[in-house]
């Protein structure tokens, strides 16, 4: 257990929907961050959250969005989904990376049918 | 986009030690050197960071050349549970701020027995 608490596990849902992925970061860490995986094109990152204010983004979809909330978890909310948003999410956190690093959870698997 | 170059994959025997090239020559004076696995479709796990001098953990040694424009992982004895992708990543640092970790394409270590 990394410390890192991703649920689901496992969703599956038909295309239009939408869906939530939630993150409780390990605890202390302010950061989160967000990473898609699917099978053609590795980890890729789309967003961080820093004590509750976005810091970075990467090649998120505006159909994607995420917030952070004052207990420092955060959500993942994916909307009118396609059959190539199915892909592994994975949350990660930290406080200082520098001394620390990045912590992953075990990640949520998105099946988009 | 990622700023290290790795060998596709890499083969060695179970109880050798395993030498995991990673080249950044662009990187800056304040970037730091981050190695992650991957096994199978679990979350990314932390193996070691650096940031000039060399560093060694219960996991393994990385060895960070004098001009900081290469690096090698080097796992001591290596199991068939080191069976793995291995991403070498340095971290982008502007002022703090956005201290995302991008992700290549990493090294597919296959240990043999």
């Amino acid at each position: 257990d990394s410390g890192v608490t991703q649920t689901p596990k496992h969703l599956i849902t038909a295309t239009g929907q939408r869906v939530t992925l939630r993150c409780s970061p390990r605890s202390g860490d302010l950061s989160v961050y967000w990473y898609q995986q699917s099978l053609d094109q590795g980890l890729q990152f789309l967003i961080q959250y820093y004590n509750g204010e976005e810091r970075a983004k990467g090649n998120i979809l505006e159909r994607f969005s995420a917030q952070q909330f004052p207990d420092l978890h955060s959500e993942l909310n994916l909307s009118s989904l396609e059959l190539g948003d199915s892909a592994l999410y994975f949350c990660a956190s930290s406080i200082q990376p520098t001394k620390y690093g990045y912590t992953f959870g075990s990640g949520t698997r998105l099946t988009v049918v | 986009d990622a700023k290290t170059t790795q060998p596709p994959s890499m083969d060695c025997a179970e109880g050798r030690a395993a030498n995991l090239p990673c080249n950044h020559s662009t990187i800056s004076g304040n970037e730091y050197v981050y190695w992650y696995r991957q096994i199978h479709s679990q979350g990314p796990q932390y193996i070691i960071h650096g940031l000039k001098n060399n560093e060694t953990n219960e996991m393994a040694s990385l060895i960070i050349t004098e001009d900081r424009k290469s690096s090698t992982l080097i796992l001591p004895h290596a199991t068939l549970r080191d069976t793995a992708v291995y991403y070498c990543i340095v971290r982008e640092n502007y002022g703090g701020a956005t201290n995302k970790l991008i992700f290549g394409t990493g090294t597919l270590l296959a240990v043999q027995p």
